[in-house]
């Protein structure tokens, strides 16, 4: 089975900090994506990878980077939290090909910053 | 851009009943593939059915069925003979089929099966 691993389930940080969340997965995908979750907004794509030191922005990216040094382990970066990033982030990883590959998502890390 | 949208933000159902999650999307691509996935409480996503959109035959899986009109851009997801379990969060998605990453979610609906 794919397991894709986040390095925290909840994390406090105060404004102003930086702040990593880490992804890992073991199933060698090509493509890692990280996505912030709000009620009532779904789902949005911060960033993806498609391969190692690869990366491209996705809806909103804005006051976050990443990284991508191995194949297996996909960072995001806060540079300097603030509060209307409180949210939960979703990792995912899936496979190169066409569009049907499923993505397969971690248990999510529920950041909140006071 | 591709746009995916659930109407109903939330639901419930006895359990053993059918229930009917709505879902609609908005796009000018021919070739694309439609997902829903299953977030429970406190537990991570899985996918629960996938659709092609070059296939007119309705993907089923177990008690999972879809009704994909490709015409009216609409693909509901069936839930027959609702168990407890099947209380989550479920999200329709959409990707291009030129892509392999970019999934565009709905918004959600919110499925309560009552005992």
């Amino acid at each position: 089975d794919v397991k894709v691993t986040q390095s925290s389930r909840y994390l406090v940080k105060r404004t102003g900090e930086k702040v990593f969340l880490e992804c890992v997965q073991d199933m060698d995908h090509e493509n890692m994506f990280w996505y912030r979750q709000d009620p009532g907004l779904g789902l949005r794509l911060i960033y993806f990878s498609y391969d190692v030191k690869m990366k491209e922005k996705g809806d909103i990216p804005e006051g976050y980077s990443v990284s991508r040094e191995k194949k297996e382990r996909f960072s995001l970066i806060l540079e300097s939290a603030s509060t209307n990033q409180t949210s939960m982030y979703l990792c995912a990883s899936s496979t190169e090909g066409q569009g049907a590959n499923e993505q397969y998502f971690g248990p999510g890390t529920r950041l909140t910053v006071t | 851009a591709q746009t995916v949208t659930q109407s109903q933000p939330e639901m419930s159902v006895q359990e053993a009943e059918t229930v009917t999650l709505s879902c609609t999307y908005d796009t000018s691509e021919n070739n694309y593939y439609l997902f829903w996935y299953k977030q429970p409480p406190s537990r991570q996503m899985i996918l629960v059915i996938r659709q092609e959109a070059y296939k007119q035959q309705n993907a089923t899986e177990n008690r999972f069925s879809v009704n994909f009109q490709k015409a009216a851009k609409s693909f509901s997801l069936k839930i027959s003979d609702s168990q407890l379990g099947d209380t989550a969060m479920y999200f329709c998605a959409f990707i291009s089929g030129g892509s392999n990453y970019k999934l565009t979610f709905g918004k959600g609906t919110l499925l309560t099966v009552n005992p």
